[in-house]
């Protein structure tokens, strides 16, 4: 099976700049997508592919591979970041997806 | 745009069975996956399972094979999910998502509102 990895919780002032990393075998070979959940809604889709945002996503949002790390970059921090994020890949055996843990970002 | 809207909250004992359904409007409903994810209190998604309504092809979590099925209906563009021999563990909101497909197979751009399952005796 393919584990993901993720930082349980990251903190960023308002207006700063915050990287949240996903790290797993399987993203040598696959891009991860990235989901945004804020309490008590369902995910949101925020990222995904090579640096793909749907439509109605801030440009604040951006990513980046490299090796078996993808990175979820927020660009000056707003408020109604503050929410879990959670990167998706593939088990490299099953080729199932599997979520990361999930990644709590606090705006201070 | 695309709507997934799902059935409503259910309290169930263990041992027993559970469905819940998600109904799709908007965009082209048997073209792309559909697939279940569930989120225990406090705890992060998991994938279950999904099906390709105009194929019919399922995909099941390894974790859920046996006791999980997804079906679609076409007619009314709705998908099912059953989970059988429901434990206390089973407690979680359920989610249904559609995936974007192809190339980029998990990744999923339309979510359903959740809906809660409890278990308990």
């Amino acid at each position: 099976s393919s584990e993901v990895t993720q930082d349980p919780a990251v903190s960023v002032a308002l207006g700063q700049t915050v990287r949240i990393t996903c790290q797993a075998d399987s993203l040598r070979s696959y891009y991860a997508s990235w989901y945004q959940q804020k309490p008590g809604q369902a995910p949101v889709l925020v990222l995904y592919g090579k640096n793909y945002r749907p439509s109605g996503i801030p440009d604040r949002f951006s990513g980046s591979n490299s090796g078996n790390t993808a990175s979820l970059t927020i660009t000056g921090a707003q408020a109604e970041d503050e929410a879990d994020y959670y990167c998706n890949s593939r088990d490299s055996s099953s080729s199932q997806p599997v979520f990361g843990p999930g990644t709590k970002v606090t705006v201070l | 745009q695309v709507l997934l809207v799902q059935s409503g909250a259910e309290m169930k004992k263990p041992g027993s069975s559970v469905t819940v359904s998600c109904k799709a409007s908007g965009g082209t409903f048997s073209d792309f996956p559909i697939t279940w994810v569930r989120q225990a209190p406090g705890q992060g998604l998991e994938y279950m399972g999904r099906i390709i309504p105009i194929l019919g092809i399922t995909n099941y979590a390894q974790k859920f094979q046996g006791r999980l099925t997804i079906t679609a209906d076409k007619s009314t563009s709705t998908i099912y999910m059953d989970l059988s021999s429901l434990t206390i563990e089973d407690t979680a909101v359920y989610y249904c998502a559609r995936d974007r497909g192809g190339l980029h197979l998990g990744t999923y751009d339309y979510w359903g509102q959740g809906t809660l399952v409890t278990v308990s005796s």
